[in-house]
């Protein structure tokens, strides 16, 4: 049990675009999920912290306009990227919490070239 | 807010050694203790944790110590093996603090010598 999926597992996209990466929960409720940015060789860094049926909460200096997230269900997260550019280009992933203990989606490797 | 170190930051054994990560913690009100394994481009994975009214957990080759006094707590490793080679985090949370948001140490890349 305690299932996370995370789609896409991999994206390249245009400068310019939006991304949306969804985070999912597939054997429990999750009210909340956290998404996470990871470097090459680096610890993982939270983003946001997405509670179900209300707004999320940004950690400080991750633009909340740029970075969107919606929970709309207790087994969904989705994060879109939007107006993507290169220094955006980064491993995402989210987790779900079940209890105390937070599981984790297999990640997005963004690409934005 | 919480901060946690975690040493040291790389860490070559032979297999068959013991190894051990430690990390300290800055709120003593943290009560919960996972540890996290992630091979390279994997999701990171739960491989035990330990709550403040426990001192010790053992789960096979694997045991989790934790003194709230001096507020640090230990992964050890014992009989290694070329597969447990890649990135352990350390992290700590506050029961019901921020959706029991975690907060992470910077890792520990191990490298299991056959």
């Amino acid at each position: 049990g305690a299932v996370v999926s995370q789609h896409p597992s991999r994206v390249i996209c245009k400068s310019g675009t939006s991304v949306k990466i969804e985070c999912r929960s597939l054997d429990f409720q999750a009210t909340t999920m956290f998404w996470y940015r990871q470097f090459p060789k680096q610890s993982l860094m939270l983003m946001a912290t997405s509670n179900e049926g209300s707004k999320a909460t940004y950690e400080q200096g991750v633009e909340k306009d740029k970075f969107l997230i919606n929970h709309a269900s207790l087994t969904l997260s989705t994060l879109t990227v939007t107006s993507a550019h290169p220094e955006d280009s980064s491993f995402y992933i989210c987790s779900a919490s079940r209890g105390q203990t937070q599981y984790f989606g297999p990640g997005t490797r963004l690409l934005v070239l | 807010g919480e901060n946690v170190e975690q040493h040291p930051s790389t860490l070559s054994v032979q297999e068959g050694d013991s190894a051990v990560i430690k990390c300290t913690y800055s709120d003593s009100a943290s009560n919960y203790f996972p540890w996290y394994k992630q091979e390279l481009g994997k999701r990171p994975q739960l491989i035990i944790d330990i709550r403040s009214n426990v001192g010790e957990k053992k789960d096979q080759r694997i045991a989790v110590t934790l003194n709230k006094t001096a507020k640090h707590f230990s992964l050890h490793i014992t009989e290694t093996q070329p597969e447990d080679s890649a990135v352990y985090f350390c992290a700590a949370s506050i029961s019901g603090n921020a959706g029991n948001m975690l907060t992470f140490g910077g890792g520990t890349r191990l490298m299991v010598k056959p």
